[in-house]
């Protein structure tokens, strides 16, 4: 079945790294991504990774994926307060639709 | 990059009467659009699968005939919502995809219904 877990809250120190993890169960998964919605807006494609990709850098952004535990991670470099939203791990299933994860708050503080 | 205009951005409905959604792509053709559904501090959950020129695939526990979808061009996907009950207040999120899944999906800025 189709099941997309994250943590649900996480706070970080302006400057700090923050690591998002996502773990999912469908081995047929094709493409991840990661989302990032702010309060009362749609979602904003942040970065995907490939399934048959270990990692992939865009800027402060690393993607990490470990299909054999079929975990998930972003990580935010230098994180700042304008980073302060719900991130959603998504799979794509047989490139067809979008399953999301639980949506993890992440919460930057000066 | 990809653009998804979503409308309305919010809206205000009686008991009983009925609400549009639009969701366009703006810069690319769209074949298919999919329409989620967000309780508040909730993931989003996917409600159906729109397909232009044809019917829309919905998924298992989602009312076909109170939440009414229409594809009628690669640009424009419509969800109605009939005679709206306070249950049917929540976040509605619209998303097309491109052509190829690299490209991602892109969303919609939502559609706050409150039914009153």
């Amino acid at each position: 079945g189709e099941d997309v877990e994250q943590s649900l809250f996480l706070s970080v120190r302006e400057g700090d790294s923050s690591v998002i993890n996502c773990t999912y169960t469908d081995s047929s998964s094709t493409y991840l991504y990661w989302y990032k919605q702010e309060p009362g807006a749609g979602l904003q494609l942040l970065t995907y990774i490939f399934s048959n990709m270990d990692m992939k850098q865009d800027q402060r952004l690393t993607v990490l994926l470990n299909k054999k535990d079929k975990h998930l991670s972003l990580r935010i470099a230098d994180t700042q307060t304008g980073d302060s939203a719900i991130y959603f791990c998504a799979e794509s299933i047989n490139t067809d639709k979008l399953i999301f994860g639980t949506g993890t708050r992440l919460q930057v503080f000066p | 990059g990809a653009v998804v205009s979503q409308h309305p951005s919010r809206v205000i409905c009686k008991s009983g009467t009925s609400v549009k959604i639009e969701c366009r792509s703006l810069d690319f053709q769209a074949t298919t659009m999919f329409w989620y559904r967000q309780f508040p501090k909730q993931s989003l959950m996917l409600m159906a699968t729109s397909n232009e020129g044809s019917k829309a695939t919905y998924e298992q526990g989602v009312e076909k005939d109170k939440f009414l979808i229409n594809h009628a061009s690669l640009t424009l996907s419509t969800l109605t919502v009939t005679s709206a009950h306070p249950e049917d207040s929540s976040f509605y999120i619209c998303s097309a995809r491109e052509r190829t899944p690299q490209n991602g999906y892109t969303f919609g800025s939502g559609t706050r219904l409150t039914v009153v």
